[in-house]
Protein backbone atom coordinates (compact mmCIF):
# COMPACT_ATOMS: atom_id res chain seq x y z
CA UNK A 1 0.00 0.00 0.00
CA UNK A 2 1.40 3.95 -0.06
CA UNK A 3 1.78 5.41 2.19
CA UNK A 4 1.64 9.00 2.73
CA UNK A 5 3.09 11.09 5.86
CA UNK A 6 2.96 14.30 7.13
CA UNK A 7 5.22 15.98 9.92
CA UNK A 8 3.01 16.83 12.33
CA UNK A 9 -1.02 16.07 12.97
CA UNK A 10 -1.40 19.52 15.08
CA UNK A 11 0.73 22.72 14.51
CA UNK A 12 0.02 25.75 16.60
CA UNK A 13 1.90 28.78 15.21
CA UNK A 14 1.88 32.35 15.90
CA UNK A 15 0.77 35.22 13.31
CA UNK A 16 4.50 36.30 11.13
CA UNK A 17 6.21 32.77 12.09
CA UNK A 18 7.88 30.66 9.16
CA UNK A 19 6.47 27.32 9.06
CA UNK A 20 7.80 24.52 7.28
CA UNK A 21 5.11 21.58 6.47
CA UNK A 22 6.92 18.30 5.55
CA UNK A 23 4.87 15.31 3.45
CA UNK A 24 7.21 11.69 2.96
CA UNK A 25 5.98 8.98 0.04
CA UNK A 26 7.48 5.70 0.01
CA UNK A 27 6.13 4.42 -3.25
CA UNK A 28 8.57 6.20 -5.82
CA UNK A 29 6.19 8.62 -7.04
CA UNK A 30 6.80 11.36 -9.65
CA UNK A 31 4.00 14.10 -8.51
CA UNK A 32 3.11 15.19 -5.08
CA UNK A 33 0.48 18.19 -4.47
CA UNK A 34 -0.44 20.16 -1.47
CA UNK A 35 -4.08 20.63 -0.54
CA UNK A 36 -5.80 22.83 2.29
CA UNK A 37 -9.18 22.17 2.99
CA UNK A 38 -11.48 24.81 4.37
CA UNK A 39 -15.27 24.36 5.81
CA UNK A 40 -17.68 25.67 2.55
CA UNK A 41 -14.66 26.07 0.00
CA UNK A 42 -14.02 22.19 0.05
CA UNK A 43 -10.49 20.95 -1.47
CA UNK A 44 -8.24 23.48 -3.31
CA UNK A 45 -4.54 23.20 -4.93
CA UNK A 46 -1.90 25.14 -3.58
CA UNK A 47 1.10 23.64 -5.53
CA UNK A 48 2.72 20.30 -7.41
CA UNK A 49 5.55 19.03 -8.16
CA UNK A 50 5.94 16.47 -10.91
CA UNK A 51 9.95 15.83 -10.58
CA UNK A 52 12.93 17.03 -8.13
CA UNK A 53 13.19 20.73 -7.66
CA UNK A 54 10.49 21.05 -10.35
CA UNK A 55 6.91 22.99 -9.33
CA UNK A 56 3.93 24.17 -10.79
CA UNK A 57 1.34 26.48 -8.85
CA UNK A 58 -1.91 25.71 -8.55
CA UNK A 59 -5.04 27.58 -7.57
CA UNK A 60 -4.28 29.38 -4.60
CA UNK A 61 -0.52 29.75 -4.68
CA UNK A 62 -0.21 32.98 -2.78
CA UNK A 63 1.31 33.01 0.31
CA UNK A 64 3.03 29.95 0.11
CA UNK A 65 6.23 28.32 -1.47
CA UNK A 66 7.18 24.78 -1.80
CA UNK A 67 10.70 22.68 -2.08
CA UNK A 68 11.19 19.84 -3.57
CA UNK A 69 15.01 18.67 -3.29
CA UNK A 70 14.28 14.67 -3.42
CA UNK A 71 12.21 12.34 -4.65
CA UNK A 72 10.23 11.30 -2.05
CA UNK A 73 9.59 14.39 0.08
CA UNK A 74 7.48 17.29 -0.70
CA UNK A 75 7.42 20.45 1.78
CA UNK A 76 4.98 23.19 2.56
CA UNK A 77 6.08 26.78 3.22
CA UNK A 78 4.56 29.33 5.01
CA UNK A 79 7.28 32.14 4.78
CA UNK A 80 5.13 34.51 7.03
CA UNK A 81 1.97 32.71 8.53
CA UNK A 82 -1.19 34.40 8.90
CA UNK A 83 -4.50 33.93 10.80
CA UNK A 84 -5.74 33.16 7.13
CA UNK A 85 -3.62 30.88 6.67
CA UNK A 86 -5.08 28.58 9.29
CA UNK A 87 -6.66 25.39 8.23
CA UNK A 88 -6.11 21.77 7.36
CA UNK A 89 -3.24 20.86 4.87
CA UNK A 90 -3.25 17.53 2.75
CA UNK A 91 -0.37 15.97 1.17
CA UNK A 92 -1.23 13.17 -1.87
CA UNK A 93 0.97 11.79 -4.08
CA UNK A 94 0.04 10.42 -7.38
CA UNK A 95 0.82 6.63 -8.72
CA UNK A 96 2.43 7.38 -12.25
CA UNK A 97 0.65 4.75 -13.92
CA UNK A 98 -3.04 4.49 -12.61
CA UNK A 99 -3.39 8.36 -11.61
CA UNK A 100 -4.65 7.46 -8.46
CA UNK A 101 -3.83 10.40 -5.84
CA UNK A 102 -3.15 8.77 -2.56
CA UNK A 103 -3.49 11.39 0.34
CA UNK A 104 -1.79 11.76 3.69
CA UNK A 105 -3.60 12.06 7.50
CA UNK A 106 -3.58 16.12 7.23
CA UNK A 107 -1.98 18.79 9.47
CA UNK A 108 -4.23 20.95 11.43
CA UNK A 109 -2.33 24.41 11.35
CA UNK A 110 -3.78 26.99 13.14
CA UNK A 111 -2.16 30.43 13.66
CA UNK A 112 -2.77 32.48 16.34
CA UNK B 1 -13.54 26.94 -15.04
CA UNK B 2 -14.79 23.33 -14.29
CA UNK B 3 -16.66 23.28 -10.87
CA UNK B 4 -17.80 20.02 -8.86
CA UNK B 5 -21.02 20.24 -7.29
CA UNK B 6 -22.41 17.05 -5.03
CA UNK B 7 -25.56 16.37 -4.09
CA UNK B 8 -27.26 15.79 -1.64
CA UNK B 9 -25.00 18.04 1.34
CA UNK B 10 -25.67 15.38 3.65
CA UNK B 11 -27.65 12.13 3.94
CA UNK B 12 -28.50 9.76 6.48
CA UNK B 13 -30.40 6.58 5.93
CA UNK B 14 -30.73 3.16 8.20
CA UNK B 15 -28.66 0.38 7.88
CA UNK B 16 -28.94 -2.03 4.98
CA UNK B 17 -30.32 0.16 2.23
CA UNK B 18 -29.05 0.70 -0.67
CA UNK B 19 -28.13 4.11 -1.65
CA UNK B 20 -26.38 6.90 -4.82
CA UNK B 21 -24.40 9.86 -4.35
CA UNK B 22 -24.40 12.15 -7.16
CA UNK B 23 -21.55 14.30 -8.70
CA UNK B 24 -21.58 16.91 -11.69
CA UNK B 25 -19.12 19.00 -13.28
CA UNK B 26 -19.86 21.72 -15.47
CA UNK B 27 -16.65 20.79 -18.05
CA UNK B 28 -16.88 17.30 -19.80
CA UNK B 29 -13.58 17.20 -21.28
CA UNK B 30 -12.43 15.61 -17.91
CA UNK B 31 -9.28 12.81 -17.44
CA UNK B 32 -10.35 11.10 -14.97
CA UNK B 33 -13.10 11.41 -12.20
CA UNK B 34 -11.88 9.38 -8.35
CA UNK B 35 -14.44 8.99 -5.34
CA UNK B 36 -12.94 9.23 -2.11
CA UNK B 37 -13.90 9.28 2.07
CA UNK B 38 -12.90 11.24 4.34
CA UNK B 39 -13.74 10.64 7.88
CA UNK B 40 -14.05 12.76 10.81
CA UNK B 41 -10.32 15.10 11.06
CA UNK B 42 -8.49 12.55 8.60
CA UNK B 43 -7.24 12.30 5.51
CA UNK B 44 -8.85 10.69 2.48
CA UNK B 45 -8.71 7.61 1.34
CA UNK B 46 -9.26 6.49 -2.42
CA UNK B 47 -12.28 4.65 -3.58
CA UNK B 48 -12.61 4.68 -7.05
CA UNK B 49 -10.81 6.22 -10.31
CA UNK B 50 -12.55 6.12 -13.54
CA UNK B 51 -11.01 7.00 -16.48
CA UNK B 52 -12.65 9.28 -18.95
CA UNK B 53 -13.05 6.59 -21.64
CA UNK B 54 -14.72 4.38 -19.00
CA UNK B 55 -18.36 4.00 -17.96
CA UNK B 56 -17.52 2.62 -14.46
CA UNK B 57 -15.86 0.91 -11.80
CA UNK B 58 -16.53 -1.41 -9.09
CA UNK B 59 -15.09 -2.56 -5.82
CA UNK B 60 -16.72 -4.57 -3.30
CA UNK B 61 -20.01 -2.68 -2.17
CA UNK B 62 -19.42 0.08 -4.00
CA UNK B 63 -20.19 0.89 -8.01
CA UNK B 64 -19.28 4.14 -9.48
CA UNK B 65 -20.84 4.98 -12.98
CA UNK B 66 -19.34 7.94 -15.32
CA UNK B 67 -21.22 9.83 -18.12
CA UNK B 68 -18.96 12.40 -19.50
CA UNK B 69 -21.07 13.84 -21.78
CA UNK B 70 -23.88 14.92 -19.70
CA UNK B 71 -21.13 15.90 -16.64
CA UNK B 72 -22.65 13.14 -14.07
CA UNK B 73 -21.42 10.88 -11.63
CA UNK B 74 -22.78 8.38 -9.71
CA UNK B 75 -21.65 6.15 -6.10
CA UNK B 76 -23.65 3.68 -5.74
CA UNK B 77 -23.45 1.81 -1.95
CA UNK B 78 -24.94 -1.45 -1.96
CA UNK B 79 -26.19 -2.80 1.45
CA UNK B 80 -24.93 0.36 3.86
CA UNK B 81 -23.33 -0.39 7.18
CA UNK B 82 -22.75 2.31 10.09
CA UNK B 83 -18.97 2.01 9.14
CA UNK B 84 -19.74 3.50 5.68
CA UNK B 85 -20.58 6.97 7.36
CA UNK B 86 -18.10 9.58 6.08
CA UNK B 87 -17.87 12.15 4.00
CA UNK B 88 -17.63 11.16 0.70
CA UNK B 89 -15.89 13.23 -1.76
CA UNK B 90 -15.78 13.49 -5.76
CA UNK B 91 -12.61 14.86 -7.78
CA UNK B 92 -12.18 15.59 -11.36
CA UNK B 93 -8.74 15.96 -13.04
CA UNK B 94 -9.43 17.98 -15.48
CA UNK B 95 -7.92 17.60 -18.74
CA UNK B 96 -5.80 19.56 -21.11
CA UNK B 97 -2.59 18.53 -19.09
CA UNK B 98 -3.53 19.64 -15.55
CA UNK B 99 -2.39 17.51 -12.98
CA UNK B 100 -4.35 18.90 -9.98
CA UNK B 101 -7.64 17.63 -8.85
CA UNK B 102 -10.84 19.72 -8.74
CA UNK B 103 -12.84 18.40 -5.67
CA UNK B 104 -16.58 19.18 -5.04
CA UNK B 105 -17.42 19.59 -1.52
CA UNK B 106 -18.61 16.65 -0.57
CA UNK B 107 -21.71 14.53 0.77
CA UNK B 108 -21.90 13.97 4.51
CA UNK B 109 -23.24 10.23 4.92
CA UNK B 110 -24.31 8.46 8.06
CA UNK B 111 -25.71 5.35 8.20
CA UNK B 112 -28.06 4.61 11.51
CA UNK B 113 -27.88 1.14 12.57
Amino acid sequence: DVKVTQSSRYLVKRTGEKVFLECVQDMDHENMFWYRQDPGLGLRLIYFSYDVKMKEKGDIPEGYSVSREKKERFSLILESASTNQTSMYLCASKNDLSDEQFFGPGTRLTVL
Amino acid sequence: KQEVTQIPAALSVPEGENLVLNCSFTDSAIYNLQWFRQDPGKGLTSLLLIQSSQREQTSGRLNASLDKSSGRSTLYIAASQPGDSATYLCAVRPGGGADGLTFGKGTHLIIQP
